[in-house]
């Protein structure tokens, strides 16, 4: 079983603070993983994408990936209460093109 | 440009009842997903298709749930008959290219069956 594993949360913390999502996967091969964002009742909306080990920054929001660790994660800078949702991470495994989803960890910005 | 489209947005009907749910997806992306999302189970992989061909459908729960894409622009997840605990999100999603591509999701149908 592939397993893609999230802390559900809620994760709290006051806006202008650094959130921290945290994901680990459990696939060796896997290649591809993804943050979405989901808002209550909405569909999954793309994040950030990244295939390499390493940092990806992209405005508010960065992806860090370490492959040896099998573990992924998404920071936002100075969060603001807009960014309260479900974070869902995702990783295509080395078998195919589908997209093995965590339960999302939910994410409250305080004002 | 026009994302990945689903019909209907809400769907209610009583248990027995054959289900149809309809997705567009994006024009070009060649992948196109069908996804289903409970609070127990999260989101789970129902089937995929690329080019139109059926690659993996090992997540359809049974025989009852079926799926088709007659061409590019249009494919159809069935359930005959529904069950209650069929009640659940129905996402589409497509992309294009190889696996590194983002997927991009449809608004979801929310299905009740009574």
């Amino acid at each position: 079983q592939k397993e893609v594993e999230q802390n559900s949360g809620p994760l709290s913390v006051p806006e202008g603070a650094i959130a921290s999502l945290n994901c680990t996967y459990s696939d060796r091969g896997s290649q591809s993983f993804f943050w979405y964002r989901q808002y209550s009742g909405k569909s999954p909306e793309l994040i950030m994408f990244i295939y390499s080990n390493g940092d990806k920054e992209d405005g508010r929001f960065t992806a860090q990936l370490n492959k040896a660790s099998q573990y992924v994660s998404l920071l936002i800078r100075d969060s603001q209460p807009s960014d309260s949702a479900t974070y869902l991470c995702a990783v295509i495994s080395s078998s195919g093109y589908a997209l093995n989803f965590g339960k999302g960890t939910s994410l409250l910005v305080t004002p | 440009d026009a994302g990945v489209i689903q019909s209907p947005r809400h769907e209610v009907t009583e248990m027995g009842q054959e289900v149809t749910l309809r997705c567009k997806p994006i024009s070009g992306h060649d992948y196109l997903f069908w996804y289903r999302q409970t609070m127990m189970r999260g989101l789970e992989l129902l089937i995929y298709f690329n080019n139109n061909v059926p690659i993996d459908d090992s997540g359809m729960p049974e025989d009852r749930f079926s799926a088709k894409m007659p061409n590019a622009s249009f494919s159809t997840l069935k359930i005959q008959p529904s069950e209650p605990r069929d009640s659940a999100v129905y996402f589409c999603a497509s992309s294009q290219g190889n696996s590194n591509q983002p997927q991009h999701f449809g608004d979801g149908t929310r299905l009740s069956i009574l």
